[in-house]
């Protein structure tokens, strides 16, 4: 089973709309990650949010780590195409180590 | 900042080849992170190094896989002998010293594919 979960797997918006993406971890988080990537390249690191309530932005997307339900948000607003791509989450279990794990990915594609 | 450097980009293998993947890292950065990327599995973390020594390496999948980090600026990903279900996207990764929420630094991968 995975240990950290993102839902949906996959979406389809119109340019312009608002969407949010999640990520659930069956344990502890020590630190939570954004990346986006695209097809045929790396990923791209996003935000990181260390801890519980802690909310940061980037351009238009925002990221919320609630920890004590061990869960984290992704929002895009009046989304565009160019926010197309895979975003994964990525978290460590084990305080002091870099053993970071990372969710299955959510492929958001964006219609213009 | 030339970013993580990984080669090659693709590779085509046959069954039973022995393959190498390479990396370098990010100038300054003594951590580094093999992953491998798959539709089923996603993203696994196969071994990491910190200051050129693994310290995990639970997640390679067998030991048809070896890893080595003989310098600051260089690893490699070994798989030998190769199978089919060895197809991936292989990911290197680093981080800057310091501590252990540093974001890792992606390379762009390595498509590999074994026939």
């Amino acid at each position: 089973s995975q240990e950290l979960e993102q839902s949906p797997q996959s979406l389809i918006v119109q340019e312009g709309k608002n969407l949010t993406i999640n990520c659930t971890s069956s344990k502890t988080l020590y630190g939570l990650y954004w990346y986006k990537q695209k097809y045929g390249e790396g990923l791209i690191f996003l935000m990181m949010l260390q801890k519980g309530g802690e909310e940061k932005s980037h351009e238009k997307i925002t990221a919320k780590l609630d920890e004590k339900k061990q869960q984290s948000s992704l929002h895009i607003t009046a989304s565009q195409p160019s926010h197309a791509g895979i975003y994964l989450c990525g978290a460590a279990h084990i305080p002091g180590t870099y053993k970071y794990i990372f969710g299955t990915g959510t492929r958001l594609k964006v219609l213009a | 900042d030339a970013g993580v450097i990984q080669s090659p980009r693709h590779e085509v293998t046959e069954m039973g080849q022995e393959v190498t993947l390479r990396c370098k890292p990010i100038s300054g950065h003594n951590s580094l992170f093999w992953y491998r990327q798959t539709m089923m599995r996603g993203l696994e973390l196969l071994i990491y190094f910190n200051n050129n020594v693994p310290i995990d390496d639970s997640g390679m999948p067998e030991d048809r896989f070896s890893a080595k980090m003989p310098n600051a600026s260089f690893s490699t990903l070994k798989i030998q002998p190769s199978e089919p279900r060895d197809s991936a996207v292989y990911f290197c990764a680093s981080s800057p010293p310091g501590t252990y929420n540093s974001p890792l630094h992606f390379g762009n991968g390595t498509r590999l594919t074994v026939t």
